[in-house]
């Protein structure tokens, strides 16, 4: 069981918007820690995709966006195409465990 | 180009011991914090360990504390993971990752760039 809950798959056509949630608690999004997102193709290692609630790395483009409010995270991915096919995971720190924490993963499948 | 190679996974028996290493470059490495993270096959991502740039500080999951230890030599640019008593749970791909950002002890950096991983393979 994750501290951050996302959903275990999500899907959509090309060209379509994506959004993929991510629930934390006060002891971690509530307590104004960031979040950060990376992306995992399966078989390579994960990849930093957005960092610090909404900025995106060079090189990772505009399609990507990331938002945080209160206790709840989402990353949004507009015109999909089918190289965003891939895992998907929040992470951030959590006070009450005194250390960093992953959420679950979301499998992103390009119909 | 900043570069993490993790080495040193392989076959080990329950109750064993195995050390991983991850060179780093095209960085000042002493300058950060660094990171282990693992996965199963299959699952997602777990957190494993933390230590701060200069070694002082270290951090672990509950899972692993008290079996293992990161450790790190800024001298070789190398971070350690001492990992003893394995159970068949530790099974991963362990992944070593650099802590970036503006304030370690703010907590809110992230993992960035990851290593490629090593697999740790614990069976009889």
């Amino acid at each position: 069981q994750s501290v951050l809950t996302q959903p275990p798959s999500v899907s959509g056509a090309p060209g379509q918007r994506v959004t993929i949630s991510c629930t934390g608690s006060s002891s971690n999004f509530g307590t104004a820690y960031d979040v950060h997102w990376y992306q995992q193709v399966p078989g390579t290692a994960p990849k930093l995709l957005i960092y610090g609630n909404n900025n995106r790395p060079s090189g990772i483009p505009e399609r990507f966006s990331g938002s945080k409010s209160g206790t709840s995270a989402s990353l949004a991915i507009t015109g999909l195409q089918a190289e965003d096919e891939a895992d998907y995971y929040c992470q951030s720190y959590d006070s009450s465990l005194s250390g960093w924490v992953f959420g679950g993963g979301t499998k992103l499948t390009v119909l | 180009e900043v570069q993490l190679v993790e080495s040193g996974g392989g076959l080990v028996q329950p109750g064993g011991s195995l050390r991983l290493s991850c060179a780093a470059s095209g960085f000042t490495f002493r300058s950060h914090a660094m990171h282990w993270v693992r996965q199963a096959p299959g699952k997602g991502l777990e957190y494993v360990s933390t230590i701060s740039s200069n070694g002082g500080s270290t951090y672990y999951a509950n899972s692993v504390k008290g079996r293992f230890t990161i450790s790190r030599d800024n001298s070789k640019n190398t971070l350690y993971l001492q990992m003893g008593s394995l159970k068949t749970e530790d099974m991963a791909v362990y992944y070593c990752a650099r802590d970036t950002g503006s304030d370690f002890w703010s907590g809110s950096n992230w993992f960035d760039p990851w290593g490629q991983g090593t697999l740790v393979t614990v069976s009889s």
